[in-house]
This record gives C-alpha cells, structure tokens and sequence, in this order.
C-alpha cells in the first residue's frame, strides 16, 4: 500500500518569512495530493491540491510542486502570517479503477508555528 | 448548504461500553470515509462506505469495529465493548455522487475518551 512521509515534524519560523514542508511518496499510481490545516479541535481543512497531470499550483500565498519522478510532492507557504499557524498534513491518494480520491494516506503531520 | 455534521462532537464511554458515533455528509454527497487520529498522529483511513454498501474495510479493525451507512439516515461507525486504546478522534469525510476526482470534505470530528 501507499506510504507518505512528511517532513519537518516541526517548522518555527518569524512572521514574513516563507516555509516548506516536504512529503514523498511509494505508490506510483498514486495521482492526486492535497494539502490540509488542521487547527486545535477543528477537522482537516483542504488548502491546496495538485493532481500528477501537473508540476505547479499556486493559490494566493500558498503554492505545491510535484516531482512524480521523484515521488516527492511541497508546500510553500510565502509571508507567513501568526494565523498560519496549525498542523498541516500532506496526503496521497488515487482514482484508479474508478475509485474516489476520498482513500487517503496522510503524512504524520508538521506543526507549523509563526513568531509575531 | 452545511458542510459534514458529525455528531457528538466529545464522547466519554467507560471500558466495555458501546460507541455509536454519527456522520451525516454534505448535501449530494453519497460516499463517506471514516478516519482514526490517534494523539499526536496523522489521519488513519478505516472505512469506505457508499449508500448500504461497504466499498472498502481494508483499515478496520477485525473486531468490534463496524460501520454502516443506510439508505435513509447518516452514516454510524459503532465500537463495541471499547477500550482505552480507542480513545482518539474520528473524523467522517464525504465526497459526490459518481465522480471519481473529486476531493473529500471532512467533519469536525469526533474525540471519544474511553475511562
């Protein structure tokens, strides 16, 4: 089955500055990753998501890249704000066969925390 | 139109109890995906159910977990007899009717505490 790794665990960084979060991947048939926020007591939100057809994604300040090559897949947040602050997670997942892109493998998560 | 309803939102059962917790997807949407987040952790995937149809139990526990989801009325993932390793946060996603690329919606969960 599919593995997702992601990385940091933990990201601290000052207001304004930018930060990444880097996840891979196992399964090749793998071909849609979305990016969720999850704050204190709250469900996953879907921030972002890149389906392999493409390389790059941008939304506002945030943006993805996906190298299938490589099975690695970013998120860039740019002029980070306190209210970023949250755990964020990267996932995995495919329609193959006809199946929905609701099956996802997620990554342990980041903590992602931003000084004022 | 309301998002995912989960319902409770905080469920405290004693060891040996039962556990019903309820999902209720968005408006349209007629498949549901149950998640386990234990402390700490990512979202584990445990099951994928459309309309009285279970399409995918490959993350369920073998036992005293079951889940379903009636033609009339939400979706429920019950535990039978829990035990303390159960305590952790169990989130419903949904997604549409027929349409294989689209993304999942998710509750706002529910954490059940097992004492």
């Amino acid at each position: 089955g599919e593995n997702v790794e992601q990385h940091p665990s933990t990201l601290s960084v000052q207001e304004g500055d930018s930060a990444v979060i880097k996840c891979t991947y196992s399964d090749s048939a793998s071909n849609y990753f979305p990016w969720y926020k999850q704050e204190l007591g709250k469900g996953p939100q879907l921030i972002i998501d890149i389906r392999s057809n493409v390389g790059e994604k941008k939304d506002q300040r945030i943006a993805v890249t996906l190298n299938k090559t490589a099975k690695h897949f970013s998120l860039h947040i740019t002029e980070t704000q306190p209210e970023d602050s949250a755990v964020y997670f990267c996932a995995a997942s495919s329609n193959a066969g006809g199946t929905s892109y609701g099956k996802l493998t997620f990554g342990q998560g980041t903590i992602l925390t931003v000084h004022p | 139109n309301a998002g995912v309803m989960q319902n409770p939102r905080h469920l405290v059962r004693r060891r040996g109890q039962e556990a019903r917790l309820r999902c209720s997807p968005m408006k349209g949407h007629s498949h549901v995906y149950w998640y386990r987040q234990l402390p700490e952790e990512g979202l584990k995937f445990m099951v994928y159910l459309q309309k009285e149809n279970i399409i995918d139990e490959s993350g369920m526990p073998k036992e005293r977990f079951s889940a379903e989801f009636p033609k009339e009325g939400p979706s429920i993932l019950r535990i039978q007899q829990v035990v303390r390793g159960d305590s952790a946060a169990y989130f419903c996603a949904s997604s549409p009717l027929g349409r294989g690329d689209t993304e999942a919606f998710f509750g706002q969960g529910t954490r059940l505490t097992v004492v």
